[in-house]
């Protein structure tokens, strides 16, 4: 069974411009959970979706914000980019229900630089 | 608010000698708790989860953890270390009333093994 797979892995932008970065869940997954990961801060709680719902909020600003799509996908979208915005985004699957739900899998993330 | 703390941002052990991380979580009610190691560049790897009584849980390549409840720990153990076992550990909690996805990660420990 395929992985969580994270594209890109890599992006460079820069300051005020816009950035979307996609995950695909493992199969048969239907939750979708974001985390930015910097030196700094460490690993935080973005957002999570369940069946296309926001289903849980971290503590980030409007310009982070996320969506799914009704074969799991989930992409996440960062606006008006900022320098501390750079960081290693990484997403995990999980079944999102029962007993399982709570456990996830993660990708190998999408390194964004913001110069 | 659920948190984790894991005592010792670096660890660094003689390559077979006993591995210990130490997590302790704050939480109102037993959480669900995981330990996740990460390799440069990678994403997270699932390393052991603790869902359930069982209060030793048996993880990949030789790691275990044992959940305390009277001391609010989950320590991470190997007996042996290995030079492939130099990497970053996380603890991370997740509540079992939540009904999804948000994992709340410790700081991480940085593990070096020493031939």
């Amino acid at each position: 069974k395929a992985g969580v797979t994270q594209t890109p892995r890599y992006l460079i932008k820069t300051r005020g411009q816009q950035v979307t970065l996609s995950c695909s869940p493992i199969s048969g997954h239907r939750s979708v959970s974001w985390y930015q990961q910097t030196p700094g801060q460490g690993l935080q709680f973005l957002f999570e979706y369940f069946s296309e719902t926001q289903r849980n909020k971290g503590n980030f600003p409007g310009r982070f914000s996320g969506r799914q799509f009704s074969n799991s996908r989930s992409e996440m979208n960062v606006s008006t980019l900022e320098l501390g915005d750079s960081a290693l985004y990484l997403c995990a699957s999980s079944l999102g229900e029962g007993k399982a739900k709570n456990i996830q899998y993660f990708g190998a993330g999408t390194r964004l630089s913001v110069l | 608010a659920q948190s984790v703390t894991q005592l010792g941002s670096h660890v660094s052990v003689s390559e077979g000698a006993l591995v210990l991380l130490r997590c302790n979580y704050s939480s109102s009610v037993p959480p669900y708790l995981f330990w996740y190691v990460q390799y440069p560049n990678q994403g997270l790897q699932l390393l052991l989860k603790y869902t359930s009584a069982a209060t030793l849980v048996k993880g990949i390549n030789g790691f275990e953890a044992e959940f305390k409840k009277s001391e609010t720990s989950f320590h991470l153990t190997k007996p042996s270390a290995h030079m492939s076992d130099a990497a970053e550990y996380f603890c991370a909690v997740s509540d079992r009333g939540n009904q999804g996805g948000k994992l709340i990660f410790g700081q991480g420990t940085e593990l070096s093994v020493k031939p």
